[in-house]
């Protein structure tokens, strides 16, 4: 079946550092790819999605690139401020559904440090 | 937009009692999503609708949970009996599904944090 994998948290970073959260995935068909944010108290919120393979989804800084070669679409930011702190989902979609079912990856806690 | 709504925010409850929570979804979305996040476990899905019809409902824990979705603008999570391994936040999403390959932004609720005691 389909499946997200994240790397283990929690991460912790200096302000300013550069940021990469690892994702990779199991899939059959063609799977849109997303990652949310979590702010602590609040709900999931998304970040970036990429619907095809070699598209650069971006926001606020974020970028991931679909790479189906390698299964993977990796969170990066050049350089972190302490309100990136939060917790981050990746998660897919499979190509066939119509309903927008998702299956996330287990989380990943970012901690930035001023 | 008031983004999807959930009620209460908190519940503090005792073993055995039955508990409601509430979800408000976006006007128009046709796609409603429960999930359930624990330390433990993390983020779970338990059941989704599409346009009303509950479509997956293999995430719902055991018969103890149900879910409704009487109409487009509301829809309830009960656990009847609560226990204390049901302490979770539960999380309401909507979204407008239309391209039929699952692209579609999920737009979550802040979310009830459910305590039994």
């Amino acid at each position: 079946g389909n499946s997200v994998t994240q790397m283990e948290g929690p991460v912790t970073l200096s302000e300013e550092a550069f940021l990469t959260i690892n994702c990779t995935y199991t899939a059959t068909g063609y799977p849109s790819l997303f990652w949310y944010v979590q702010y602590p108290g609040e709900g999931l919120q998304l970040l970036l999605k990429a619907t095809k393979a070699d598209d650069k989804g971006s926001n606020k800084g974020f970028e991931a690139t679909y790479r189906k070669e390698t299964t993977s679409f990796h969170l990066e930011k050049g350089s972190v401020q302490v309100s990136d702190s939060a917790v981050y989902f990746c998660a897919l979609t499979s190509g066939s559904s119509n309903t927008g079912k998702l299956i996330f990856g287990q989380g990943t806690t970012l901690q930035v440090k001023p | 937009d008031a983004g999807v709504i959930q009620s209460p925010r908190h519940e503090v409850t005792e073993m055995g009692q039955e508990v409601t929570l509430r979800c408000k979804p976006i006007s128009g979305h046709n796609s409603l999503f429960w999930y359930r996040q624990t330390m433990m476990r993390g983020l779970e899905l338990l059941i989704y609708f599409n346009n009303n019809v509950p479509i997956d409902d293999s995430g719902m824990p055991e018969d103890r949970f149900s879910a409704k979705m009487p109409n487009a603008s509301f829809s309830t999570l009960k656990i009847q009996p609560s226990e204390p391994r049901d302490s979770a936040v539960y999380f309401c999403a909507s979204s407008f599904s239309r391209t039929g390959r699952g692209t579609d932004t999920q737009y979550f609720g802040p979310g009830t944090r459910l305590t039994v005691l």
